[in-house]
């Protein structure tokens, strides 16, 4: 079974600053690893994922994520943050066995203040 | 416009009066998917169903049904709501399963009293 946490549920960064928000994961195989974004009173929309195809995945709007298999982890960053940066961000992990479940984690809500 | 629908968006009910959660999509997806979310507690997947043949439980599946007669549209059905369904529900659909980017719905607020 598959499971993901996310550190810290409440990340709170100056605008301008690094952005680091952390996942963690477990998978008995190999996983993909996702990570969404909802603004408030929206649905979530995805920002990237990892497929296995590059160990550094960028996505949109800046965001990037590595994926570190020694360390279960898929951090996600963005070198400068930008006060539309504020929502609620959803790690979340499955894999490609034949099983339709996707795992979210707990949600981190990222703070931008000016 | 490609989107997934839900309706209503705002439901308050009473304990025990059945409801139903209506899901869409004009996607041609075949994999659809219910979640709940709670604070603290992220997104929870109710149910899921791979294509119209196939719908199996998710992590919280108590107290919920859904029907899968039409690619489009998985409903999502509360017998007999009870309070801790309180919470903001989405469906979500993509392509051919959760490997792929998962779209999701607006968000169905849900009150039980």
């Amino acid at each position: 079974a598959q499971s993901v946490t996310q550190l810290g549920s409440h990340v709170s960064v100056s605008e301008g600053a690094l952005v680091l928000l952390r996942c963690n994961y477990s998978s008995s195989v190999p996983p993909y690893l996702f990570w969404y974004v909802q603004y408030p009173n929206q649905g979530l929309q995805l920002l990237l994922k990892y497929t296995s195809a590059a160990t550094l995945v960028k996505g949109i709007n800046g965001f990037e994520a590595e994926f570190k298999k020694s360390e279960t982890s898929f951090h996600l960053t963005k070198p400068s943050a930008h006060m539309s940066d504020a929502a609620e961000y959803f790690c979340a992990v499955t894999t490609s066995s034949n099983t339709g479940k996707l795992i979210f984690g707990q949600g981190t809500t990222l703070q931008v203040k000016p | 416009e490609a989107q997934v629908t839900q309706n209503p968006r705002y439901l308050i009910t009473v304990t025990g009066k059945k409801l139903t959660v209506t899901c869409s999509q004009n996607m041609n997806h075949e994999y659809m998917s219910w979640y709940r979310q709670d604070p603290g507690l992220g997104l929870r997947q109710i149910y899921y169903s791979m294509n119209v043949e196939v719908t199996d439980k998710g992590d919280v599946p108590e107290g919920y049904k859904v029907s899968r007669k039409e690619k489009r549209n998985f409903p999502l059905i509360l017998e007999s709501p009870s309070p801790n369904q309180t919470s903001l529900y989405f469906c979500a659909s993509s392509p051919r399963g959760p490997t792929y980017e998962q779209y999701f719905g607006p968000g169905t607020r849900l009150t039980v009293t």
